[in-house]
């Protein structure tokens, strides 16, 4: 069964500039949640989203944002990007909503912004 | 809040030894603690998954333990070999899940050097 999947794999983009991020969850995995990685913060959760719906949401302001299509795959959108949005931004897959089962990641798509 | 901890922040062993890391939690109403690895610029993978009524589960030469009541865990790493060498990361769950910002919550993980 293929992975999570995410594109693109890196970016460099400008402050000021707005970016999509894409991920394809395992297939028949209906939940799909989003991490930003940093070497201060670590790992922090930003959203969650199952069925299309939006279920949780970390501390971020909303320059983050996120959808998901009917076939579960996911995106985030991070607007008027700032120079601390530089990070590597993960997506998990679950097949049930919520963390009480197992997460499987992506590789991660790693944004650069100047 | 959640706040999880990891303990030693970096390690490096000479291959063959027989290693522990450690990680802590405040919060004990926890639904589950999962042990991943991380690969310089890569994803993570998920080892071992403990569920907060189980103490311990084992995968080849990796064996986690729980104890919530205490907000411990710990991962055993045998024979280490240079393979193992990467970040190794814990997280849990929150009990309660679909209330807010219910997320896995992380450490800042261990990062482990195998010399060979």
């Amino acid at each position: 069964k293929a992975g999570v999947t995410q594109t693109p794999r890196y970016l460099i983009k400008t402050r000021g500039q707005q970016v999509t991020l894409s991920c394809s969850p395992i297939s028949g995995h209906r939940s799909v949640s989003w991490y930003q990685q940093t070497p201060g913060q670590g790992l922090q959760f930003l959203f969650e989203y199952f069925s299309e719906t939006q279920r949780n949401k970390g501390n971020f302001p909303g320059r983050f944002s996120g959808r998901q299509f009917s076939n579960s795959r996911s995106e985030m959108n991070v607007s008027t990007l700032e120079l601390g949005d530089s990070a590597l931004y993960l997506c998990a897959s679950s097949y049930r909503a919520g963390v009480v089962t197992e997460q499987y990641f992506g590789p991660g798509t790693r944004l650069t912004v100047t | 809040k959640q706040e999880v901890t990891q303990i030693p922040a970096a390690l490096s062993v000479p291959e063959g030894e027989n290693l522990v890391l450690n990680c802590s939690f405040t919060d004990s109403a926890i639904y589950n603690l999962q042990w991943f690895r991380q690969d310089p610029g890569k994803g993570l993978t998920s080892l071992l998954l403990i569920q907060s009524s189980q103490r311990e589960q084992t995968s080849g030469r990796l064996n986690a333990s729980l104890d919530k009541s205490s907000g411990r865990s710990t991962l055993y790493i045998a024979a280490s070999q240079p393979g193992d060498s990467a970040t190794y990361l814990c997280a849990v769950s929150p009990m309660y899940s679909g209330g807010g910002a219910d997320g896995l919550t992380f450490g800042k993980g261990t990062h482990l050097i195998i010399q060979p």
